[in-house]
């Protein structure tokens, strides 16, 4: 089932914040964040495998809730290279299976 | 070193034609991972391979589409007869089995089928 994402887009001045949320109605085993680039391929961000589990990749962090089968991805301080489509993936609970569910995507524009 | 390539770039074709994509994975990479990307239903994983063994072809659409790994270097999705509604941009991805969950996606394959 394919997870769902919010806001679907946002609209950001350099230096500002946003958070974008992933969840999911089935419980979440693992949640891997994927940004895109008009015109692009999907480039990795990070995986978040544990409830609880908080990453970062610069400016960029995530968190995973187990229990509420929910993820969000911090941007801060936002630069203009943030802008793309950023996609949440959930993966199965099957051991062995590597196959990953996209979000829809939400659209994040980051303007001077 | 390489990236994930994938030919042609675009493709622009009559319905019923048959289309055939093309990947190359990353050298010493395990798996392979063929999407489907359009604005209604986002990205769909069609199919993955490993060590070129087809393991879950469960998002395939329909007896139309097939694919292919005849070995580590190359792998085909093909498309026969094309309907207007396969028009998309197909991702192929690859990955190692040490960083399996890291996934390297290719420039994508923009299809368009009149």
């Amino acid at each position: 089932q394919q997870p769902v994402q919010s806001p679907q887009a946002v609209i950001l001045r350099e230096g500002e914040d946003a958070v974008i949320n992933c969840s999911s109605s089935k419980a979440l085993y693992s949640v891997h964040w994927y940004r895109q680039k008009h015109g692009e391929a999907p480039v990795f961000l990070m995986i978040l495998l544990k409830g609880g589990e908080q990453k970062g990749h610069e400016k960029i962090s995530a968190s995973f809730n187990e229990k509420k089968q929910q993820s969000s991805l911090y941007l801060t301080a936002s630069q203009l290279s943030y802008s793309g489509t950023y996609f949440c993936g959930t993966g199965p609970s099957g051991a062995g299976s590597y196959q990953l569910t996209f979000g829809k995507g939400t659209k994040l524009s980051v303007i001077p | 070193d390489a990236g994930v390539i994938q030919s042609p770039r675009h493709e622009v074709t009559e319905m019923g034609q048959e289309v055939t994509l093309r990947c190359k994975p990353i050298s010493g990479h395990d798996y392979l991972f063929w999407y489907r990307q359009t604005m209604m239903r986002g990205l769909e994983l069609l199919i993955y391979f490993n060590n070129n063994v087809p393991i879950d072809d469960s998002g395939m659409p329909e007896d139309r589409f097939s694919a292919k790994m005849p070995n580590a270097s190359f792998s085909t999705l093909k498309i026969q007869p094309s309907e207007p509604r396969d028009s998309a941009v197909y991702f192929c991805a690859s990955s190692r089995l040490v960083d399996r969950w890291t996934q390297y996606f290719g420039p994508g394959t923009r299809l368009l089928v009149l």
